[in-house]
């Protein structure tokens, strides 16, 4: 299995909403990732996750919190977001120190009204 | 085949043709050079990688030239068919712990 699957694919939600983004693998990866990418440009990081314990956290506000409740799941918890935050949202996941072979979900297409 | 000497944004090749994508990078402390696919609707999958003791490497139907003294880096696809339709970006690791992507390039194959 060289899925990562990520829930839901389309998400709609208001300014003052709480809402989460959801990201399995079961390749025995112990890095997790989270991206953004805006249309037509790359992806940009926002949080690396290491043995399931916060590595890197690229100065992303506040109301992006991640977590990572165990070796397969990576969870992205959002709150009191603006309408900039919309984007495409992407998990991925590695063997650790092997950041140059990603392995990308579909992503979450999430807008913000 | 079509090939860009300079990264464009764009790239239009006729099915069959060769096509080469063509990427500048900015750190010469990066370890590997990659490319990745994205196709509509989809995240971003591995294509090929090189390390940066190399000047070249294939795999299946893809080439990726690494050119250090001008810090270029290019992806040749033989044979382009539908299915290569899609946006491929090139990326790097020069802080070893994260992916630093380029701009990306749209492929678009004629029938």
């Amino acid at each position: 299995d060289t899925e990562v699957t990520q829930t839901p694919k389309h998400l709609v939600m208001g300014m003052t909403n709480k809402k989460s983004l959801k990201c399995e693998q079961h390749m025995g990866h112990r890095a997790m990732y989270w991206y953004k990418q805006k249309a037509k440009k790359p992806p940009e990081l926002m949080f690396v996750y290491s043995y399931e314990k916060l590595s890197i956290n690229e100065s992303v506000p506040s109301r992006f919190s991640p977590e990572c409740p165990n070796s397969s799941l990576l969870n992205l918890h959002l709150h009191a977001l603006q309408p900039e935050d919309s984007a495409l949202y992407l998990c991925a996941s590695s063997q650790v120190g092997v950041v140059e072979k990603l392995f990308f979900g579909s992503g979450t297409q999430l807008s913000v009204l | 085949g079509e090939s860009v000497g300079l990264h464009l944004p764009t790239l239009s090749v006729q099915e069959g043709d060769n096509s080469i994508i063509n990427c500048a990078y900015s750190n010469s402390a990066s370890d590997y050079f990659i490319w990745y696919k994205q196709e509509s609707g989809k995240g971003p999958q591995f294509i090929i990688d090189i390390r940066s003791n190399m000047d070249k490497r294939q795999g299946q139907r893809v080439t990726v030239l690494l050119n250090k003294t001008v810090k270029h880096l290019s992806l040749q696809i033989a044979a382009t068919q539908p299915g290569d339709s899609a946006v491929y970006f090139c990326a790097e690791n020069p802080l070893g712990y994260k992916l630093s992507f380029g701009a990306g390039t749209t492929v678009t194959v004629r029938a």
